[in-house]
């Protein structure tokens, strides 16, 4: 079965910084790979996903992924981080539409 | 476009008690999805419809959950009767049928007390 791991729960960056948030997942073909944000209150908003292809994908944001299949990981970046990327962050793996497994968050800090 | 839709967005209930939960999907979106994120954690799937079909319920506690999408649009999402541990938010996402993006709503938080 499929499954995410999300090694940070807290990461505290400042402003200004760079950043990577780290995703490791288990699964047994291809995996789409997802990262999403949640902002207190809200909902979930997709940052960027990977189907096939370039293994490194741009998303919304600034935010970047790279996908490596040797390191079963699809870890985050963002070259300078702002104040309001403080919020908490998701990565999924999933069959397409099918099944999708979320790990348990990381939460970003950042700091003035 | 209009987002997906949630409704109500906060809901208080003592245990034993019924609620119900409702959400419209985008326009056009076949697939709908109700997930379950407890304090702490990420969501976690309960349901997955196509249209009005159920593809996926195996982590829906059915002994007290249930849910419906009648018309293959808008779905309710039901509990009776309610424990303590079902303290959580219950996100509503669709997406296109064969498209791996999903949409989510802004969610309805339970508290269970």
């Amino acid at each position: 079965a499929q499954s995410v791991t999300q090694p940070d729960i807290h990461i505290t960056v400042s402003e200004g910084a760079s950043l990577e948030l780290r995703c490791n997942y288990s699964y047994g073909a291809t995996p789409y790979l997802f990262w999403y944000v949640q902002s207190p209150g809200q909902g979930l908003q997709l940052l960027l996903k990977y189907f096939s292809g370039d293994t490194l994908v741009q998303g919304i944001k600034g935010f970047e992924a790279e996908f490596k299949r040797s390191q079963s990981s699809f870890n985050l970046r963002k070259p300078s981080v702002h104040w309001s990327d403080a919020a908490e962050y998701f990565c999924a793996v999933g069959a397409g539409n099918n099944d999708m497994r979320f790990g348990a968050g990381t939460r970003l800090t950042v700091k003035p | 476009e209009a987002g997906v839709a949630q409704s109500p967005r906060y809901k208080i209930i003592e245990k034993r008690q019924s609620v119900a939960f409702w959400c419209n999907p985008i326009s056009g979106h076949a697939t709908l999805y109700w997930y379950q994120q407890i304090l702490g954690q990420g969501p976690k799937l309960l349901i997955q419809f196509q249209n009005n079909g159920v593809v996926d319920d195996s982590q829906l506690p059915k002994d007290r959950f249930s849910a419906e999408r009648l018309k293959g649009v808008d779905s309710t999402l039901k509990i009776q009767p309610a424990k303590l541990e079902d303290s959580a938010v219950y996100l509503c996402a669709s997406s296109l049928y064969g498209r791996g993006e999903q949409y989510f709503g802004p969610g309805t938080r339970l508290t269970v007390t």
